[in-house]
């Protein structure tokens, strides 16, 4: 069954870097694109960026020059890689399996909360 | 970009009761491009509904999505205990790709 599971998150000060990862099983990673999505406290769901199966890359304005989304198909892994971190990117970030043609996210992890404060 | 405006934001109804939840496209949404999440507290969404009215894998048919355009509903029929959730849409368009709207809180009367 596919089973996504992110680690990384963490108490970070404003201005600091973290680097999120998500481990992929139950299904063949590389032929899938992947994305991460995040939720602030008490909030909806933001969508962050998502990584093409050719690794091209798509970002939301909010983290555009900050983040960095990354896969390491050999470990069937993926990673975002933030910096500059700011208040308002305290939230619980979701890998999630994101099927390109219809725009669906498909299989979602259970998120990493990541808090950014002095 | 395309904003999703959901509605009502809280709905209280009964368990048995039919639940009826909104979606409004700021801008027309290819059908084929609208989905529908359940988030229980302290868990991650679960796809419930892509393609407007497609069921994903494992949802029970008491779920159905309809609509087109800037008009999207999801309708449960008969609602169980395990249905009270937050319901959220999202659309894929150009950019950003991915929005979602702000999330119709299913309450238990």
């Amino acid at each position: 069954q596919v089973q996504l599971v992110e680690s990384g998150g963490g108490l970070v000060k404003p201005g600091g870097s973290l680097r999120l990862s998500c481990a992929a099983s139950g299904f063949t990673f590389s032929d899938y694109y992947m994305s991460w999505i995040r939720q602030a406290p008490g909030k909806g769901l933001e969508w962050v960026s998502y990584i093409s199966s050719s690794t091209s890359t798509n970002y939301a304005d909010s983290v555009k020059g900050r983040f960095t989304i990354s896969r390491d198909n050999a470990k069937n892994s993926l990673y975002l890689q933030m910096n500059s971190l700011r208040a308002e990117d305290t939230a619980v970030y979701y890998c999630a399996r994101y099927r390109y043609s219809s725009g669906r996210l498909d299989y979602w992890g259970q998120g990493t909360l990541v808090t950014v404060s002095s | 970009e395309i904003v999703l405006t959901q509605s009502p934001g809280t709905l209280s109804l009964s368990p048995g009761e039919r639940a009826t939840l909104s979606c409004r496209a700021s801008q027309s949404v290819s059908s084929g491009y609208l989905a529908w999440y359940q988030q229980k507290p302290g868990q991650a969404p679960r796809l419930l509904i892509y393609g407007a009215s497609s069921r994903a894998t494992g949802i029970p048919d008491r779920f159905s999505g309809s609509g087109s355009g800037t008009d999207f509903t999801l309708t449960i029929s008969r609602l169980e205990p395990e249905d009270f959730a937050v319901y959220y849409c999202q659309q894929y368009g150009s950019s950003p790709p991915i929005t979602f709207g702000q999330g119709t809180r299913l309450e238990i009367k």
